[in-house]
């Protein structure tokens, strides 16, 4: 299995603000994903991020409110930027291990804007 | 992406076996059938997948119908531990594409 971490693990942030969120896997993989789960609700992919690559955002998403940067093939952030109270999520991580056919996901990000 | 359909909610008793169902009659046929759970204040994880046959690993067993529109995996003697919302999730091809996660079914067991 991958061993994934997320920094930081919470924060309450202002409206107004920005917030990166940082992950770092164990292991060099090609693929990683960032998602969403609002309060009550399932994940949303918001984004893929390749190593080498500008990111690939879902619909609904933009690179102006959750920039991606893919650094290399360990680590990855996560920018939430100008925030509002409808930001306030959880944002996890995910990296795809191609051997293994299964997706591994960080421990999330508990965000909550005010 | 196609859809999955799962009841919200299940309960079982402890040590008795746990039946989920999920239909996806949309199914094409590069689809893969994933099963990922997610405990609370937890990132998903890993079930099982499968294809076209039954599929059995130490967590679960996954059940695929012939026609391919319907699976039910099945945790056979059901923890506290199993507590989760359970996500069936159709996914295109092998591995490096993305997952679309449903809503899933939240599994409750009580002692």
């Amino acid at each position: 299995s991958a061993v994934i971490s997320q920094k930081p693990s919470r924060d309450i942030c202002q409206r107004g603000t920005s917030l990166t969120i940082q992950c770092q896997v164990d292991s060099q993989v090609t693929m990683m994903f960032w998602y969403r789960q609002q309060p009550g609700q399932s994940l949303t992919l918001i984004a893929t991020a390749n190593q080498g690559s500008e990111a690939t955002y879902e619909s609904g998403f933009v690179i102006d409110k959750f920039p991606i940067s893919r650094p290399n093939l360990t680590f990855s952030t996560l920018t939430v930027s100008n925030m509002s109270p409808e930001d306030s999520s959880i944002y996890l991580c995910s990296v795809d291990r191609t051997v293994y056919n299964e997706q591994f996901f960080g421990p999330g990000t508990r965000l909550t804007v005010l | 992406d196609a859809k999955t359909t799962q009841p919200n909610s299940m309960e079982s008793n402890e040590e008795e076996p746990v039946h989920l169902p999920c239909n996806h009659s949309t199914i094409s046929g590069t689809d893969y059938i994933h099963w990922y759970r997610q405990l609370p204040s937890q990132g998903p994880e890993y079930v099982i997948h499968g294809l076209t046959s039954n599929v059995n690993n130490r967590m679960a067993s996954l059940a695929i119908a012939e026609d391919r529109k319907s699976s039910t995996l099945i945790l056979h003697r059901a923890t506290l531990r199993d507590a989760a919302v359970y996500y069936c999730i159709l996914r295109a091809g092998a591995a490096g594409n993305k997952l679309t996660f449903g809503g899933g079914t939240r599994v409750l067991v009580k002692p």
